[in-house]
């Protein structure tokens, strides 16, 4: 059974950088998937953040790319997100998923979510 | 890079079905067959129940159903029931990135 987990600290300061670890468990993020970060802003829909597959490529969505960083920590099973120069539009429920590339496209699992509060 | 866009609320009683639309644009609905629907129940994670247009993952009731025309995709709830109260999001591929809903609110009177 496939499980994710975000962690990191849940208030960044404006103008910082916030950073998120989603741990896996059940697969190997080696495989052929691609490795998902969505936020949702409180009270606001889902917003696609970027991603990273199993040979390391990035993509991202083009409104936040100039601040996003994604990678990822094979030997310890982890995808990792970083957003720069945070404001507090940038708070949110940041979700990491798993994205199936065979067997369909669909983001699925998701990991319970975190919450990040950006303010100083 | 816009949302797709969905009705805010659609609601029905029990027994009933409702239908939720999902409009984007030539370059993401109208080009892949790539739109999964997620069911978020307040404070939990978003849950898959529909992928590819109209796949359903095993575990999900046969009264969810997807379809797409042209730039539109739709979410079809057949036979509603209290548990089906909560709110929906499309998603769709657009070359690249990938473009979420606005969000619908589905109320079971």
């Amino acid at each position: 059974q496939v499980q994710l987990q975000e962690s990191g600290p849940g208030l960044v300061k404006p103008s910082g950088t916030l950073s998120l670890t989603c741990t896996v468990s059940g697969v190997s993020i080696s495989t052929h998937r691609y490795w998902s970060w969505v936020r949702q802003p409180p009270g606001k829909g889902l917003e696609w953040i970027g991603e990273i597959n199993d040979g390391d490529h990035t993509t991202y969505n083009p409104s936040l790319k100039s601040r996003v960083t994604i990678s990822a920590d094979k030997s310890k099973n982890q995808f990792s997100l970083k957003l720069s120069y945070v404001t507090a539009a940038d708070t949110a429920v940041y979700y990491c998923a798993m994205r199936w590339v065979q067997l369909g496209r669909k983001f699925d699992p998701w990991g319970q979510g975190t919450l990040v509060t950006v303010s100083s | 890079q816009s949302a797709l866009t969905q009705p805010r609320s659609v609601s029905g009683s029990p027994g009933q079905s409702v239908t939720i639309s999902c409009t984007g644009t030539s370059s993401d609905v109208g080009s892949y067959n790539y739109i999964s629907w997620y069911q978020q129940h307040p404070g939990k994670a978003p849950k898959l129940m529909i992928y590819d247009v109209s796949k359903r993952p095993s575990g999900v009731p046969d009264r969810f159903s997807g379809s797409k025309s042209a730039n539109t995709a739709s979410l079809t709830i057949s036979g509603l029931q209290a548990e089906d109260d909560a709110d929906y999001y499309c998603c769709s591929y657009a070359g690249g990135p990938w473009v979420f809903g606005t969000g619908t609110k589905v109320t079971v009177l």
